[in-house]
């Protein structure tokens, strides 16, 4: 079955730059129509979708984070990694990677991580 | 950028009832919406894509609807364990700038 974890710190301090890894299984990025996104969200407020890989290495980001983050994929660790720079206060959330399913012409996340809580105090 | 906008924001209802939730975008995004449902301490769970179609292992009770600008997610008769926090999101972009709503609260009467 396809499972999804996130790991990284729990604490960042202002400027900082935030690293997370996205472990799954189930899966492999090294396969045709593949993609991991990461998707944040605040404590009490909507989710926000950051960025997205695709198997053939394609790289998507979020219009207003995209100076500020890098995706990447180790497909022989079936891991994608997100680097987020100069973290603020207001970057604190809890980080989640999901798989994006691709069904005829349309885009869901079908499964998601647990998540995993940053906040970001100095 | 795409914005989608919930209402209501909160709703309170009872087990048995039959429950709408509106999804307006921002411009035209043919059926590419989709619907999910979190639990306080947990990832969100797809519920619906493509506007309409229901994901595998969803009851049946959830039931989407709208194309264009205006979407509504109905659960026909709640039970006690749809109690959640409900968002809906567009995958219209291209490039991908996927967006939420900003969620809308179901709690109990």
């Amino acid at each position: 079955q396809v499972t999804l974890k996130e790991s990284g710190p729990a604490l960042v301090k202002p400027t900082q730059t935030l690293t997370l890894t996205c472990s799954f299984s189930g899966f492999s990025l090294s396969t045709s129509g593949m993609r991991v996104s990461w998707i944040r969200q605040p404590p009490g407020k909507a989710p926000e979708w950051l960025a997205r890989i695709d198997w053939d290495d394609d790289k998507f980001y979020s219009t207003s984070l995209k100076t500020r983050l890098t995706i990447s994929k180790d497909t022989s660790k079936n891991q994608v990694v997100l680097t987020m720079t100069n973290m603020d206060p207001v970057d604190t959330a809890t980080y989640y990677c999901a798989r994006v399913h691709k069904h005829d012409y349309f885009y869901y996340f079908d499964f998601w991580g647990q998540g995993t809580l940053v906040t970001v105090s100095s | 950028d795409i914005q989608m906008t919930q209402s209501p924001s909160s709703l309170s209802a009872s087990v048995g009832d039959r429950v709408t939730i509106t999804c307006r975008a921002s411009q035209s995004i043919s059926i590419y919406l989709n619907w999910y449902q979190q639990k306080v301490g947990k990832a969100p769970n797809l519920l619906i894509y493509a506007a309409s179609s229901l994901q595998s292992g969803v009851p049946s009770r959830f039931s989407g609807s709208g194309s264009g600008t205006d979407f509504t997610l109905t659960i026909s008769s709640l039970q006690p364990e749809d109690f959640a926090t409900y968002y809906c999101q567009q995958s219209y972009s291209t490039p991908p700038m996927y967006t939420f709503g900003q969620g809308t609260k179901l709690e109990i009467k």
